[in-house]
């Protein structure tokens, strides 16, 4: 079955540093991928679309310079989260379908990553 | 009022048990309900789809829709410990994954 892998599963940094979480479909072209963050016992809560070669699509309230998100090849996107601070310490996983994300495409979800900032 | 209510539990169960998990909702708009199950520390996956009203049922596996009630339900029959893990309502009213409300999370916990 298809694979989305993360990587790093678990990230610490300090404060002030960026970081950066890669999601890649392993063995499909991923046309539309999505990012989640999910705290301790709270909902998952998507941040942003990302269609491969346009940008993202933001969820209201999701700082867009702060969550910077780059879907360059239709098998890797990234976030990178800039100038981190502890209340971005998070638990954030990516998802990606073959098609443009309707129920009709199968999302495949990665492991997550945890992060951590001190 | 939360669009989407779930009880976290902890829900314990013994093994063989059936159990019951349930979601209710605000929003009449919603017509795609979903299940997904997370282990810890993992991706969630899709359990169960149901569009509208009704009842689905796969294998162990069977969700009810109540629209009238706005109240979603998830029953697994048998359960077994590698059903332990946290289980994730999440709806629409349109059929976009960008478009999902999801709940908190109920953590069923099955003991041998």
């Amino acid at each position: 079955g298809a694979v989305v892998s993360q990587h790093p599963s678990r990230v610490i940094c300090k404060s002030g540093t960026s970081v950066k979480i890669e999601c890649r479909s392993l063995d499909f072209q991923a046309t539309t991928m999505f990012w989640y963050r999910q705290f301790p016992k709270q909902s998952l809560m998507l941040m942003a679309t990302s269609n491969e070669g346009s940008k993202a699509t933001y969820e209201q309230g999701v700082e867009k310079d702060k969550f910077l998100i780059n879907h360059a090849s239709l098998t890797l996107s990234t976030l990178t989260v800039t100038s981190a601070h502890p209340e971005d310490s998070s638990f954030y996983i990516c998802s990606a379908t073959l098609g443009p994300g309707t129920f009709t495409d199968t999302q495949y979800f990665g492991p997550g990553t945890r992060l951590t900032v001190l | 009022q939360k669009e989407v209510e779930q009880d976290p539990g902890p829900l314990s169960v013994p093994e063989g048990a059936i159990v019951s998990l349930n979601c209710t909702y605000s929003n009449s708009a919603f017509q795609y309900f979903m299940w997904y199950r997370q282990y810890s520390r993992k991706g969630p996956e899709l359990l169960m789809y149901t569009y509208s009203s009704g009842n689905k049922e796969d294998g162990r596996f069977t969700a009810q829709v109540d629209k009238s009630s706005k109240y979603i339900s998830l029953f697994i029959r048998d359960s077994q410990p590698s059903d332990s893990a946290t289980y994730l309502c999440a709806m629409s009213a349109n059929s976009g994954y960008s478009t999902l409300t999801f709940g908190k999370g109920t953590m069923l916990l099955v003991s041998p």
